[in-house]
């Protein structure tokens, strides 16, 4: 099966934590890509980062950081020193080998001042 | 350059009544595709196409019906509207499947 898992329904930090958001995977393909869009209240959906499965590197971007692990199909995102235009809904995607993608439920993010 | 553009932004509807949304982009994409985002969950896939002409299903097809008459549209219709069709319907398109666009979604309620 080809699924998307986001435990964290919604988190609640104050300003300046750092915040982690999990995403644990299923997929029965060998090769695929894994994204993460974000949702600010206004609506759009933000393309943050994508990541192929041959590619373990972690990813550095400014605050931004993410943690793939094979091994525990696992793609975690970190935000360091949070901030409150980071409050959204953040989404974690498969993209299966059809080129279609699977999306997890998404956590909301609230950062508090 | 407009990206990904969606009509209409909100619409109503009484059950039974038909309407097409129409997603329009101009990156020269080759993939489209069509999702409905439900209180509290993901998007979920609903059709998408891989070129002018043609057209699949994805993960919720049933009550849609789509069409890709020309590189740059998408159309999504509901021939018969019903309640359990409210929701936020996003629009995308790829470079091939490459990260998808998306277009600043419709909101539909029919009741």
């Amino acid at each position: 099966a080809q699924k998307v898992t986001q435990a964290q329904t919604e988190i609640s930090v104050v300003e300046k934590e750092d915040v982690t958001l999990d995403c644990v995977y299923e997929t029965r393909d060998t090769t695929y890509y894994l994204f993460w869009y974000k949702q600010p209240p206004s609506g759009e959906l933000v393309f943050l980062i994508r990541r192929n499965s041959f590619d373990e590197q972690n990813e550095i971007s400014g605050r931004y950081s993410w943690n793939f692990q094979k091994s525990t199909s696992s793609f975690n995102f970190t935000i360091t020193a949070s901030q409150v235009v980071d409050s959204a809904v953040y989404f974690c995607a498969l993209r299966r080998s059809n080129y279609q993608l699977i999306w997890g439920a998404g956590t909301k993010l609230i950062i508090k001042p | 350059n407009a990206g990904v553009t969606q009509t209409p932004k909100f619409r109503v509807l009484k059950t039974g009544q038909s309407m097409t949304l129409l997603c329009a982009q101009d990156m020269n994409h080759e993939y489209m595709y069509w999702y409905r985002q439900d209180p509290g969950m993901g998007l979920r896939l609903i059709h998408y196409s891989v070129g002018e002409g043609t057209t699949a299903k994805g993960e919720v097809p049933d009550g849609y019906n789509v069409s890709r008459l020309k590189k740059q549209n998408f159309l999504l219709g509901l021939e018969s509207a019903a309640p359990s069709q409210t929701s936020v319907y996003f629009c995308a398109s790829s470079y091939l499947g490459r990260k998808q666009f998306f277009g600043p979604g419709t909101r539909l309620t029919v009741l």
